[in-house]
């Protein structure tokens, strides 16, 4: 499985935006890029993901890099409830059945 | 609407105990996981099912067993318990068809665990 390294800690003020990195340096063409957040005492709950193209939702954004090799989730205005550990992970289409969560990012939004 | 749902929320066991943690979905999704958390870490891939009668591996299978009988359940057995299976215990299901890459995975609210 394709790894993907995200810094352990992140800190933002509310209301700010929020640019969340994911290095996935030896993804292969078939992998998705998947993040996931999970609030505190909750189960991970799904964000966003992508393959090539940078997509958005509700909840954020997704940038890919040209080379695939990274990825940001960004939060356009967080808020506390942003507040939570958020999850990259790549799943690979071809044995898309598994789905393996790294350490991820500890976000802290300050009021 | 119901999603995902485990039971208990809360066990304690003695060691060498064996007991049965529950995870049902009413979204008739194909897949079915298990992941342990143990405190400040991610999470960890147990066992995985693609369809009833149809089960995998994950990264750290060992003192765990399960089985896919129905589509809607997927049961997770500690067959002996040992206090290094202490650890939040979360299932996940998700759709499969549209593309085995893509498919939102949804989480329970997870079932504490604490072996003693």
């Amino acid at each position: 499985d394709a790894k993907t390294t995200q810094p352990n800690s992140m800190e933002s003020n509310e209301e700010e935006p929020v640019h969340l990195p994911c290095n996935h340096s030896t993804i292969s063409g078939t992998d998705y890029i998947h993040w996931y957040r999970q609030l505190p005492s909750q189960g991970p709950e799904y964000v966003i993901h992508g393959l090539t193209s940078n997509v958005n939702n509700r909840m954020a954004s997704l940038a890919i890099a040209e080379d695939r090799k990274s990825s940001t989730l960004i939060l356009h205005r967080a808020t506390l409830r942003d507040a939570a550990v958020y999850y990259c992970i790549l799943r690979d289409v071809k044995y898309g059945n598994k789905l393996v969560f790294g350490a991820g990012t500890i976000l802290r939004v300050k009021s | 609407n119901a999603g995902v749902t485990q039971t208990p929320k809360f066990q304690v066991l003695k060691t060498g105990q064996s007991m049965t943690l529950q995870c049902a979905q009413d979204m008739n999704h194909e897949y079915m996981s298990w992941y342990r958390q143990d405190p400040g870490m991610g999470l960890r891939l147990i066992h995985y099912s693609v369809g009833a009668g149809i089960t995998d591996q994950g990264e750290v299978p060992n003192g765990y067993n399960v089985s896919r009988s129905t589509t809607e359940d997927f049961p997770l057995r500690l067959l002996s318990a040992a206090p290094s299976q202490t650890s939040v215990y979360f299932c996940a299901s998700r759709r499969l068809a549209g593309g085995r890459g893509t498919g939102e995975l949804f989480f329970g609210e997870g079932s504490r665990l604490t072996v003693l």
